[in-house]
């Protein structure tokens, strides 16, 4: 079965800083792979995803991420962060066959403080 | 246009009652799911029903039943409300072929009291 680990809860940075949101996934078959950004009291919107091709996949908002297979991860990466950025990111995977389930990790706070 | 609406966005209950939450995607997709979003911001599928078909029903008690009138729309009716389902619950949508990225509403908050 597909799982997601996110490694960090919380990352605070400060605004104009880099950051780097961490995601290993679990799967015995092939996967798709997404980043989603949820606002406060907001839905989720995607950020970017990867299903095949070149491993660096750019998404909206300047975010970027680079999928490994060896390592079974999927970073996010951004090189200067807005205080507009400060949400909770969340990592998900879906193995081919599985009818598209997403399966999510619990979530990274991204803070950004001035 | 809001492309994934969900009805109710805020709902209010005490226990032991029933109620329903409606969705409905205006992105012409065939498939539609249900996730729910617990106090800890963990994210877990419920449902998906394609082209009115159920296909993923995960561990979820029998007092949760989606219902899909037809392929634009997937409900989700809860009888017998407990505490434990206070949660935010998240409509998706996806086409059957080609983009696999799924589209979410905004969400409805169950408060249960």
């Amino acid at each position: 079965a597909q799982s997601v680990t996110q490694l960090d809860s919380q990352v605070p940075v400060f605004e104009e800083a880099p950051v780097e949101l961490r995601c290993n996934y679990s799967s015995s078959v092939s996967v798709y792979l997404f980043w989603y950004v949820q606002y406060p009291n907001q839905g989720l919107q995607l950020l970017l995803k990867y299903l095949s091709g070149s491993t660096l996949v750019k998404g909206i908002n300047g975010f970027e991420a680079e999928f490994n297979k060896s390592q079974t991860s999927f970073h996010l990466r951004k090189p200067s962060v807005h205080i507009s950025d400060t949400a909770e990111y969340f990592c998900a995977v879906s193995e081919y066959g599985s009818n598209y389930k997403l399966t999510f990790g619990k979530g990274t706070l991204l803070t950004v403080n001035p | 246009d809001t492309a994934v609406s969900q009805t109710p966005k805020y709902l209010v209950t005490q226990m032991g009652n029933d109620k329903s939450i409606k969705c409905e995607q205006n992105l012409g997709h065939d498939t539609m799911y249900w996730y729910k979003q617990d106090s800890k911001k963990f994210l877990k599928i419920m449902f998906s029903y394609n082209n009115k078909e159920l296909i993923i029903n995960e561990t979820v008690p029998n007092r949760f039943s989606p219902k899909s009138p037809d392929k634009a729309h997937l409900n989700l009716h809860i009888n017998s409300l407990e505490l434990g389902d206070s949660a935010v619950y998240f409509c998706a949508s996806r086409p059957e072929a080609g983009n696999t990225e799924a589209f979410f509403g905004q969400g409805t908050r169950l408060t249960v009291v």
